[in-house]
């Protein structure tokens, strides 16, 4: 089945720790998005890729990096975690990120808490 | 500053109609989605406009005004099943999505 995968679903983790939450997508789409998803606040951007092999700066990147070293994997790494980066992080595609009237695709998140 | 307001959480009884009403003030205007996200679940797509007026498809419809910063999600004989998040989003001017926090609809029998 087409679609956004992302890993893990779910974790815990020690502040100071180093770790990448995994995307994939399967559906040849130029753009991908990482977004945090926090109670009572809206979706917010944290990096975005247009394409393969460039990245750039959302809402909210600091403490995050990505990469995309190929159209369909967009890894997000928090190199050393804290307990404010506990959310929600989801994963999203579109096919062209200049063409406004594309949906983004969602992946089904992973829950990420920082002890 | 880009805003996004919708309400926090309405209620509604099953079988009836609701009205998500969402307003906006971005930098530029190039679209505004809806989403439907239940809870637990990803986000996903409703419907986009980008002219005034209204798209309807099925049970959902939904309303833009670009020059009162205004659109609304319509819902029709809802079902149990429409209990979710609805989230509206705006395409800003560097075509990234403005989103809002979400209402929370909860469908009563």
């Amino acid at each position: 089945i087409a679609g956004i995968t992302q890993a893990p679903t779910s974790q815990i983790l020690a502040a100071g720790r180093r770790m990448t939450l995994r995307c994939t997508q399967d559906m040849r789409h130029n753009a991908m998005y990482w977004y945090r998803q926090d109670l009572g606040l809206g979706l917010r951007l944290i990096h975005y890729s247009n394409t393969a092999g460039t990245t750039g700066k959302g809402e909210v990147p600091d403490g995050y990096s990505v990469s995309r070293a190929n159209t369909d994997d967009f890894p997000l790494t928090l190199a050393s975690a804290v307990p404010s980066q506990t959310s929600v992080y989801f994963c999203a595609s579109s096919s062209d990120a200049g063409n406004s009237n594309q949906p983004q695709h969602f992946g089904d998140g992973t829950r990420l808490s920082i002890l | 500053g880009q805003n996004i307001d919708q309400p926090t959480e309405m209620t509604a009884t099953e079988g009836a109609i609701v009205q998500i009403n969402c307003t906006y003030q971005t930098s530029g205007f190039n679209g505004l989605f809806w989403y439907q996200q239940h809870a637990g679940e990803a986000p996903t797509f409703l419907s986009y406009n980008v002219l005034d007026g209204l798209e309807e498809k099925g049970r959902f419809s939904s309303f833009l005004s670009r020059s009162k910063g205004y659109s609304y999600l319509l819902l029709k004989e809802l079902q149990m099943k429409d209990s979710a998040s609805y989230l509206c989003a705006v395409v800003d001017s560097n075509y990234q999505l403005i989103w809002g926090a979400g209402t929370k609809l909860i469908i009563k029998p």
